[in-house]
């Protein structure tokens, strides 16, 4: 077996500051994920990577960088954080079956 | 641009009632169809997942309808607990692809 670490679990940041996300995986999978979750508006896809090294756009990018600088693991930065945000970022990483193992999540909230 | 749907919202039920979740998808290319099931300060887990040349898959109390057809499916969750109150995420992806798209997920409350 193997595990997802998101860290921090709880971000608090300030309007128009640059914040960064991390997230470290044990199962030594090659595609990670970075995806973003608003209440009622389920899981929408901002960056992925196939392997190190390697990072796609997904439907929400704008607004995020992101960095595989090792196989096990990808962080995510929030370019410019805008105010009132709130929102559960969560890591998952893959190998050849599809299926998706998720970390807890961490929780941003912008004052 | 939403290309999984899921319906309804929220849900309630009783215990032992079975639960109904639907999900439609447009893009016909999907063929591969996962549930995730999230508890609260949880990230999502499987479920349940069924293939397109599949048209029912069940695991234990929890059963996948498919339509290729009509582009949906349903999840059935048979004898409902309370311990099955959970968010329940439909996704759509296609084999040999990376992006896995998901629905805006149901709310499942099952009350005792």
């Amino acid at each position: 077996g193997g595990i997802i670490t998101q860290t921090p679990k709880f971000l608090i940041g300030q309007e128009g500051q640059k914040l960064t996300l991390k997230c470290q995986q044990n199962f030594n999978h090659d595609t990670m994920y970075w995806y973003r979750q608003d209440s009622g508006k389920g899981l929408r896809l901002i960056y992925y990577s196939i392997t190190e090294n390697d990072l796609q756009k997904g439907d929400l990018s704008e607004g995020y960088d992101a960095s595989r600088e090792k196989k096990s693991s990808f962080s995510l930065t929030v370019t410019s954080a805008q105010k009132n945000e709130m929102a559960v970022f969560l890591c998952a990483s893959r190998q050849d079956a599809e299926t998706l193992y998720f970390g807890s999540g961490t929780r941003l909230t912008v004052l | 641009q939403q290309q999984v749907r899921q319906s309804p919202q929220s849900l309630t039920v009783w215990e032992g009632e079975t639960a109904i979740l639907n999900c439609s998808y447009e893009n016909s290319a999907f063929d591969y169809f996962p549930w995730y099931q999230q508890f609260p300060g949880e990230g999502p887990a499987l479920l349940i997942a069924i293939r397109s040349v599949s048209d029912k898959k069940e695991d234990g109390g929890f059963t996948i309808f498919f339509n290729k057809r009509e582009k949906n499916l349903s999840l059935h969750i048979k004898d409902s607990q309370p311990g099955d109150s959970a968010t329940y995420f439909c996704a759509a992806s296609k084999t040999g692809g990376y992006k896995v798209v998901f629905g805006s997920g149901t709310r499942l409350l099952v009350s005792p």
